[in-house]
């Protein structure tokens, strides 16, 4: 499985955009990578995924370049309740669900 | 919205006690997963579960772990003679619904908190 790099801690203030990059040196041609949320004592739950160039929903957006060694989950314009854990995630194709949590980033938004 | 629902919330018990964590996965979901995650440390995989088999499973999941799916709509997770190592937040989670196949959006409970002591 393929290894991620990311930031441990980041701050930010209210209504600021957060960027949050991952880098992924030896992910495969057939890997996905996806962004998941962790509150405190809760389960993390799914934010984005994409394979290349640009993914939105209604959360985040995240951008990944044509080499694929990296990847930017960014928030528009953060509340205190975006106050969590972010993890990147690198997965291989369907067959293979076992998703690798690392230590994720601490994202600290402040009023 | 559909959730994944977990009991017990918290459960405590004495080191060698048998314990079956219990998971309602999303109705019309066909995969199955547990992970853990002992305090202020990672999620970590245990295993995944589809068409009634385990179909990959961690180091973390020995002999002493099983899990089963006894009816249409229980996921469970038992622990035969728990470690003191054994306390975590133990997470199930559900994947690929209908006619999508799996898209990498697991969808993760609120967790079962176990205490051994």
């Amino acid at each position: 499985l393929a290894k991620t790099t990311q930031p441990i801690s980041m701050d930010s203030y209210e209504g600021q955009e957060v960027n949050i990059t991952c880098s992924h040196n030896n992910i495969a041609t057939n890997d996905y990578i996806t962004w998941y949320q962790q509150f405190p004592s809760q389960g993390p739950r799914f934010i984005i995924q994409g394979y290349k160039t640009k993914v939105t929903n209604e959360v985040a957006s995240l951008f990944i370049p044509a080499d694929r060694k990296s990847s930017t989950l960014s928030l528009p314009r953060v509340s205190l309740s975006d106050t969590a854990v972010y993890y990147c995630l690198v997965r291989g194709r369907a067959g293979s669900y076992q998703l690798t949590f690392g230590k994720g980033t601490k994202l600290s938004v402040i009023p | 919205e559909p959730e994944v629902t977990q009991t017990p919330s918290h459960q405590v018990t004495q080191m060698g006690q048998e314990v079956i964590l219990r998971c309602v996965p999303i109705s019309n979901h066909l995969y199955f997963y547990w992970y853990r995650q002992i305090l202020g440390q990672k999620v970590e995989f245990l295993v995944s579960f589809y068409n009634n088999e385990i179909s990959e499973k961690s180091e973390i999941f020995d002999d002493q772990f099983s899990v089963e799916r006894p009816d249409g709509s229980n996921f469970t997770l038992k622990i035969r003679s728990t470690k003191l190592e054994d306390s975590a937040m133990y997470f199930c989670a559900s994947s690929g619904g209908g006619r999508v196949l799996n898209t990498g959006e697991l969808f993760f409970g609120e967790g079962s908190r176990l205490t051994v002591l």
